[in-house]
């Protein structure tokens, strides 16, 4: 059964009109984390949340936003999606956040901004 | 700062064949590191991971790893490639200290030929 569940697998969204993509976790984990993955290229971390606790990373643009209503679910909410913002989208989570702790991905959510 | 350098974009190798996906990493600190999978349009599933016990590490499918102190790396490899290997191969560091999330490399496309 799937623990980490990405909602929807494919996204076309227009440009410049707001999107949300949702993740939601079985595991009861307390780090959720956000990715954006562009063709070709490593995963990169967009922010992560431990428990409510929410950490931007430093190069993540303003565009981008996230929520954590629950520990089971999170959002990544894209308020003015541009052509350069066309990726996919990994959801993931671990149980604490420290580095030797095992992060479980999503699917991810491929998003197409037209 | 923690990094990872993987070596070589993309290996083809033959069905059968000896699979070697090179990782070196640079970290401060003791490092924890992964080897993770993603075939196409799917999330990242881990393969294995050290976290400062045995310098062999095995995991699934076959894929085995030796953290290697004096070389910086932790190269990945299989005796034996099959078809169902092809796929895109992350290495990432992680920190001994600290609620860091884990730095993946850019990845290795693996191509298995008949």
């Amino acid at each position: 059964d799937a623990m980490v569940i990405q909602n929807p697998r494919y996204q076309v969204t227009q440009f410049g009109k707001p999107v949300t993509l949702s993740c939601s976790q079985t595991l009861n984990h307390n780090v959720m984390y956000w990715y954006q993955q562009k063709s070709s290229q490593a995963p990169k971390l967009l922010f992560h949340y431990y428990d409510k606790d929410f950490n931007n990373e430093a190069d993540t643009p303003d565009n981008f936003q996230s929520r954590r209503p629950n520990t089971s679910f999170c959002f990544l909410d894209i308020r003015s999606p541009g052509l350069g913002d066309a990726a996919m989208y990994l959801c993931a989570t671990s149980r604490e956040g420290t580095a030797n702790t095992e992060a479980f991905f999503g699917q991810g959510t491929r998003l197409t901004v037209v | 700062a923690q990094s990872v350098t993987q070596l070589g974009s993309h290996v083809s190798v033959s069905e059968g064949a000896l699979v070697l996906l090179r990782c070196n990493y640079s970290s401060s600190v003791p490092p924890y590191l992964f080897w993770y999978v993603q075939y196409p349009n799917q999330g990242l599933q881990l393969l294995l991971k050290y976290t400062s016990a045995a310098t062999l590490v095995k995991g699934i499918n076959g894929f085995e790893a030796e953290f290697k102190k004096s070389e910086t790396s932790f190269h990945l490899t299989k005796p034996s490639a099959h078809m169902s290997d092809a796929a895109e191969y992350f290495c990432a560091v992680g920190s001994s200290s600290g609620n860091t999330p884990l730095v993946f490399g850019k990845g290795t496309r693996l191509s298995v030929i008949a």
